[in-house]
């Protein structure tokens, strides 16, 4: 079985500072891992995934994430906010094999708010 | 145009009625799934098709069905409906790769009264 955890449904930031939003997984087998974004009133969008190689990933509008496993985390990063990253955040774990194969299991969401 | 589509995008029906959510999908990928979203809960995996002769439950398919018409379209019916089938629904595709990405359609918000 697979499973991911975010940890904080909500999270606000002052426009200019650092976004730090945390997504902690379990799998029985080696992950996946996905961070997907939601706008309002939109569908979900790929950030950003981690599949093999280099654990340090890099996604659009500047975010990243750190595959680390030891710790079985897969944190999501960007040096500032903007106003327009204000939207819910999903981290994802798709197991590469096991009875969940090609499934994703998604963690409960983080809502982003952004102050000027 | 949208690579997945869903139909109907909003729809308010009533308790004990069939609906049925449509998708199809441009991108040529063989696998498509059902998910739901609620408040607080994520996404939730309903049923999902890996091709057009496989159809398997997700974690939460009690209350629902799938039929997989052919690789670009997969509906999602509740056969009787209650108020806590209330939520949005997505629909989504991948092709076969290990790690490919899932894209998902806009959702189809369904109300339940």
């Amino acid at each position: 079985a697979q499973s991911v955890t975010q940890l904080g449904s909500h999270v606000s930031v002052s426009e200019g500072a650092l976004v730090l939003l945390r997504c902690n997984y379990s799998s029985s087998v080696p992950p996946y891992l996905f961070w997907y974004v939601q706008y309002p009133n939109q569908g979900l969008q790929l950030l950003l995934k981690y599949t093999t190689g280099a654990t340090l990933v890099k996604g659009i509008n500047g975010f990243e994430a750190e595959f680390k496993k030891s710790e079985t985390s897969f944190h999501l990063t960007k040096p500032s906010a903007h106003m327009s990253d204000a939207a819910e955040y999903f981290c994802a774990v798709r197991s590469a094999g096991g009875t969940s194969y090609g499934k994703l299991t998604f963690g409960q969401g983080t809502i982003l708010t952004v102050h000027p | 145009d949208a690579d997945v589509t869903q139909t109907p995008r909003n729809r308010i029906t009533k308790t004990g009625k069939r609906i049925m959510l449509e998708c199809s999908q441009t991108k040529g990928h063989d696998r498509m799934y059902w998910y739901r979203q609620d408040p607080g809960l994520g996404l939730r995996l309903i049923y999902y098709s890996f091709d057009v002769k496989d159809i398997n439950k997700g974690e939460i398919s009690d209350g629902y069905s799938v039929s997989r018409q052919a690789q670009a379209k997969f509906s999602l019916s509740l056969e009787s409906a209650i108020p806590n089938q209330t939520a949005l629904y997505f629909c989504a595709t991948s092709d076969s790769g290990k790690g490919n990405t899932i894209y998902f359609g806009e959702g189809s918000w369904l109300t339940v009264v």
